[in-house]
């Protein structure tokens, strides 16, 4: 069935240190891959997204970076902080516009 | 975003109950979607609409009814509430496909089922 898979569950990492988060999706068809950030308590908010037709996409600290032929498809943090420390999701979008998430990430930046 | 808002915040109910929960947006956005969080399951998707009086499953419909007879309501009904829907439920709304897919959530609603 669609489902898109998402790994690590946990990371955890010294603040300045780089964080890489991966998912794989199982529909060939899917063209836009969001990633949300969810701080304790809050709710869900789009932090970057890529389209099938681009390789990555950067925005300051962040990067996505998609391998369509493998399917999968992975966020980049640069030099975090303590306040990236939250549960990061990834999704793929399915069909006409059913977005379809990972199991999410919870990351820890340690000072 | 004050856009999108749920209610109620919190809802205790028992087993058997029928619980509603409602979702309203100020967008005008066609696009509406249920998902519920559970610890380890990440966001799944309950229902969506692409419009009013368009809707459709997703991946665990099951036990969940949608309405859509407005486009800025999107209430979700659990008919006899189970323990297994306990949950956190978040409802998010889009303008749709192109350049704007992004997903607005709304705070969220803490629903437990004893």
């Amino acid at each position: 069935g669609e489902n898109v898979e998402q790994h690590p569950s946990t990371l955890s990492v010294q603040e300045g240190d780089s964080a890489v988060i991966k998912c794989t999706y199982s529909d060939s068809a899917s063209n836009y891959f969001p990633w949300y950030k969810q701080e304790l308590g809050k709710r869900p908010q789009l932090i970057i997204d890529i389209r099938s037709n681009v390789g990555e996409k950067k925005d300051q600290r962040i990067a996505v970076t998609l391998n369509k032929t493998a399917k999968h498809f992975s966020l980049h943090i640069t030099e975090t902080q303590p306040e990236d420390s939250a549960v990061y999701f990834c999704a793929a979008k399915i069909g006409y516009n059913k977005l379809i998430f990972g199991a999410g990430t919870r990351l820890a930046v340690h000072p | 975003d004050a856009g999108i808002t749920q209610s109620p915040r919190y809802k205790i109910t028992e087993t058997g109950r029928q619980v509603t929960l409602m979702c309203h947006q100020t967008w005008s956005h066609s696009y509406m979607f249920w998902y519920r969080q559970d610890l380890g399951h990440g966001l799944r998707l309950i229902y969506y609409s692409a419009a009013a009086d368009i809707t459709d499953k997703g991946e665990v419909p099951d036990g969940y009814v949608v309405s859509r007879s407005k486009t800025e309501n999107f209430p979700l009904t659990l008919e006899s509430a189970t323990r297994s829907q306990t949950s956190v439920y978040f409802c998010a709304s889009s303008e749709g496909t192109g350049r704007n897919e992004k997903l607005f959530f709304g705070s969220g609603t803490q629903l437990s089922v004893l």
